[in-house]
């Protein structure tokens, strides 16, 4: 099993739609979690970090974390075809090293 | 704002030349990283450093090699450059375990 589990995608979806992006991970000891933006040929910029269980909004974006079932969210409210891009979930190993998953490539139809 | 810059966007080498890729970065993390990126196999590390001459072998070391003679400098080097290693290039640095990383634009490189 892998640490951390994707759905690559791709997803496509009607601009203004609201997106749900998820990944799974397998170790309950992980704490820091993070989701990245990726524009197609560009770096990963990060898009939201979040310690332990909750959520975090910024603007448009939503992050959750739910430390009981391994599972991480990305919500974005009224998409916009700027947001097409592939988006990576990643998540701090505790030995300082970011354990990716596989990215989800998101297309926003205007 | 941190900075991650990459010394070159596109580079187009031939099988057997070695191949220096620079990383630099403005923030003084301690910690800095080199990965490779192909389409259905993600992001693989092959390299990282936790501090000036340090450097640990990633989950894909063969067939490369890392230099950092200073904080803010990470060298990835490949000394026979390969078909297979045809791909796009990323580096980043974090300031600590726990901490995000912040990547360059990357390198695509091309071996011919």
């Amino acid at each position: 099993q892998k640490e951390v589990e994707q759905d690559p995608g791709p997803l496509s979806v009607p601009e203004g739609a609201i997106v749900s992006l998820n990944c799974t991970y397998s170790n309950s000891a992980f704490q820091y979690f993070m989701w990245y933006r990726q524009y197609s040929r560009k770096g990963p910029e990060l898009l939201m970090y979040t310690y332990s269980s909750g959520n975090k909004e910024d603007g448009r974006f939503t992050a959750q974390v739910d430390k009981s079932s391994k599972y991480i969210s990305l919500f974005i409210r009224d998409s916009q075809p700027s947001d097409s891009a592939t988006y990576l979930c990643a998540i701090d190993n505790q030995g300082g090293k970011l354990i990716f998953g596989q990215g989800t490539e998101l297309s926003v139809k205007p | 704002d941190v900075k991650v810059t990459q010394s070159s966007r596109y580079l187009v080498k031939r099988t057997g030349e070695k191949v220096f890729l620079e990383c630099v970065q403005d923030m003084d993390h301690e910690n800095m990283f080199w990965y490779r990126q192909d389409p259905g196999l993600g992001l693989r590390l092959i390299y990282f450093s936790y501090d000036v001459k340090m450097k640990e072998k990633g989950d894909i070391p063969e067939g490369y090699s890392v230099s950092r003679e200073k904080k803010e400098r990470f060298s990835l080097i490949l000394e026979s450059a390969s078909t297979n290693q045809t791909s796009m290039y990323l580096c980043a640095s974090t300031l600590g375990q726990g901490r995000a990383q912040y990547f360059g634009p990357g390198t695509r490189l091309l071996v011919l």
